[in-house]
């Protein structure tokens, strides 16, 4: 049974450049969050996928987006890169929209912005 | 708005000695509390969850944690630390659902031989 995976695992970006980041969840999961997770600080929720639409998000600016296809896999989108934008996002899957599913993280995807 | 404090960026211990690391929440209602170990380089991996059932809640690889409203605390400890506990600690609450949740900082726990 695959965990949760996600592509590519680091990745280089100069300001100002957009980048993709890809998640694929866990088998039969069909929640998709998104979190970023700064240099020494606890991960922050960027927004969360279910049918396809965004059902949840954060504190985050327009410049983050994200989809998820049929196949509950889901991409996390950024525009205008800012060297703010440096960090680890963490893609977690679940089990529908209840308190008390679990969430499965993925290994991440380091992001450089410089 | 919700919020999780981790009291102690740092925690050190001997090898074999009881491990305690602090999680107090912000809240007047009760929350869904979680506690996940990060290794380097890797994600989050989920050690216990509390869901309003039992207030002690027993986790993998020896942990547990006791959920005490009336300190608004969730606590997680470990009687005896192995080196391989050595790893960045989250606590975690959320209100609607697993996807939204709200992280501590972290703590990092550091065993000595």
């Amino acid at each position: 049974d695959a965990g949760v995976t996600q592509s590519p695992t680091h990745l280089i970006k100069t300001r100002g450049q957009q980048v993709t980041l890809r998640c694929s969840p866990k088998s039969g999961h069909d929640t998709v969050s998104w979190y970023q997770q700064a240099l020494g600080q606890g991960p922050q929720f960027i927004f969360q996928y279910y049918e396809e639409e965004e059902r949840q998000r954060g504190n985050f600016p327009d410049r983050f987006s994200g989809h998820q296809f049929p196949n509950y896999s889901s991409e996390l989108n950024v525009n205008a890169l800012l060297l703010g934008d440096s960090a680890l996002y963490l893609c977690a899957s679940s089990l529908a929209i209840t308190q008390q599913e679990t969430q499965y993280f993925g290994p991440g995807t380091r992001l450089l912005v410089l | 708005a919700q919020s999780v404090t981790q009291l102690g960026s740092h925690v050190s211990v001997s090898e074999g000695a009881l491990v305690l690391l602090r999680c107090n929440y912000s809240s007047s209602v009760p929350p869904y509390l979680f506690w996940y170990v990060q290794y380097p380089n890797q994600g989050l991996q989920l050690l216990l969850k509390y869901t309003s059932a039992a207030t002690l809640v027993k986790g993998i690889n020896g942990f547990e944690a006791e959920f005490k409203k009336s300190e608004t605390s969730f606590h997680l400890t470990k009687p005896s630390a192995h080196m391989s506990d050595a790893a960045e600690y989250f606590c975690a609450v959320s209100y609607t659902n697993a996807g939204k949740s709200t992280f501590g900082d972290g703590t990092t726990l550091t065993v000595k031989p």
